[in-house]
């Protein structure tokens, strides 16, 4: 079946370091990836999307690239902010799937002053 | 923009009692989603709908059941609270095709005394 992992967190990082989270999946066919942040005591908001192998998906400064070979969608963002303290989750739809999705485990980020 | 609305933030019953959590969306989406959010087990799907009155188990159905007779709503009914049940719900809501998105509410956090 369809699965996420992503890497265990927390995350620490001092304010305007690069952010790196990685995300590999494993899937039948060719699923659409995605993904989410979570503010404390909030539901999931969606970040970005990628829909095809090279898609690039960007937004607020976070990037992620589909990459088929590597089966990976790694989020990325070049200078953070406390204000990303959230914790982040990789997600991917199937087009077998009945329109389930399949989320990752999830990684907190903390971004310090 | 895309509006889930789950119809409590907060919510403490007590063992025994049915417990019904509303979900509305506005987008006129054909699926519908329920989660359950737990420290360290992540987002587990408990029910899903692809259409009005269809209805699918997820991950982890037993103790819950769902209700959808209109298209913008699906609710989750705890027939019989326990303690165990104690949680976060997310409702979410997609477009069918597999590269849409899923939209999430605000969540609720329900309590099991």
């Amino acid at each position: 079946g369809n699965s996420v992992t992503q890497m265990e967190g927390p995350v620490t990082l001092s304010e305007e370091a690069f952010l790196t989270i990685n995300c590999t999946y494993t899937a039948t066919g060719y699923p659409s990836l995605f993904w989410y942040v979570q503010y404390p005591g909030e539901g999931l908001q969606l970040l970005l999307k990628a829909t095809k192998a090279d898609d690039k998906g960007s937004n607020k400064g976070f990037e992620a690239t589909y990459r088929k070979e590597t089966t990976s969608f790694h989020l990325e963002k070049g200078s953070v902010q406390v204000s990303d303290s959230a914790v982040y989750f990789c997600a991917l739809r199937g087009p077998d799937s009945w329109g389930k999705f399949q989320f990752g485990a999830g990684t907190q980020v903390v971004v310090t002053p | 923009d895309v509006k889930v609305t789950q119809s409590s933030r907060y919510l403490v019953k007590r063992t025994g009692e049915k417990v019904f959590l509303e979900c509305v969306q506005d987008m006129d989406h054909e699926n519908m989603f329920w989660y359950r959010q737990d420290p360290g087990l992540g987002l587990r799907l408990i029910y899903f709908s692809y259409d009005v009155k269809m209805k699918e188990k997820g991950d982890i159905p037993e103790g819950y059941s769902v209700s959808r007779e209109k298209k913008e709503r699906f609710s989750l009914i705890l027939e019989s609270a326990s303690t165990n049940q104690t949680s976060m719900y997310l409702c979410a809501s997609s477009l069918g095709g597999s590269d849409q998105p899923q939209h999430f509410g605000d969540g609720t956090r329900l309590s099991i005394l």
